[in-house]
């Protein structure tokens, strides 16, 4: 089956800063990358994706960058705020049913 | 449309015990998928249901089980507790078609002693 590394597990910037956050995965059939943001106490949520047929996504200060060929994606967050701070998880989409890889998470903290 | 619900919001059970949670979908989802979360391990799949039927399933043992019924809601199935078993349960929900994101429910929190 799929297997998703994230790295780092934590990251500290200051704000203003730029994050990046990189995952690698095994299978070349996903077709789908989610970035989810999980608050303290709260559900994941949704903060940007990507399919496999484009390189790159922006929206706002966050972005997501595909390299199917590395097999590897990251999420990038331009001028940080301490609101950033949380648990960022990638995922990948295996390619039978709906079944999502989830990273290990990164935590990050956004020091004002 | 409202989100993605999870019944009850904490559980606290003893070993041995068994639990049910639930989980009702956004309206017009047909697949469920639950997950467990603990610290430092992230999140786990469990199961995935669509359309009443598992499509896929994770690597946990057989005491971890589920159903869906025809309104997509489905429900979990821990049996014979473990202190182990201690962790967040999240279900998550989306149209089951390739490329849809899921969207994920508050999570059930069960305590084990």
């Amino acid at each position: 089956g799929e297997n998703v590394e994230q790295h780092p597990s934590t990251l500290s910037v200051q704000e203003g800063d730029s994050a990046v956050i990189k995952c690698t995965y095994s299978d070349s059939a996903s077709n789908y990358f989610p970035w989810y943001k999980q608050e303290l106490g709260k559900r994941p949520q949704l903060i940007i994706d990507i399919r496999s047929n484009v390189g790159e996504k922006k929206d706002q200060r966050i972005a997501v960058t595909l390299n199917k060929t590395a097999k590897h994606f990251s999420l990038h967050i331009t001028e940080t705020q301490p609101e950033d701070s949380a648990v960022y998880f990638c995922a990948a989409r295996g390619n039978t049913g709906n079944q999502f890889y989830f990273g290990t998470g990164t935590s990050l903290t956004v020091i004002p | 449309k409202a989100g993605v619900t999870q019944t009850p919001r904490y559980l606290i059970k003893t070993r041995g015990q068994q639990v049910t949670l639930s989980c009702s979908p956004i309206s017009g989802h047909r697949s469920v998928s639950w997950y467990q979360q603990t610290p430092g391990q992230g999140l786990q799949f469990l199961f995935e249901y669509f359309s009443e039927t598992q499509r896929n399933k994770g690597n946990f043992p057989g005491r971890f089980s589920g159903r869906q019924f025809s309104n997509s809601r489905s429900e979990m199935n821990v049996s014979t507790l473990e202190l182990g078993d201690s962790a967040l349960y999240l279900c998550a929900s989306s149209t089951g078609t390739a490329g849809e994101t899921q969207y994920f429910g508050p999570g059930t929190r069960l305590l084990v002693l």
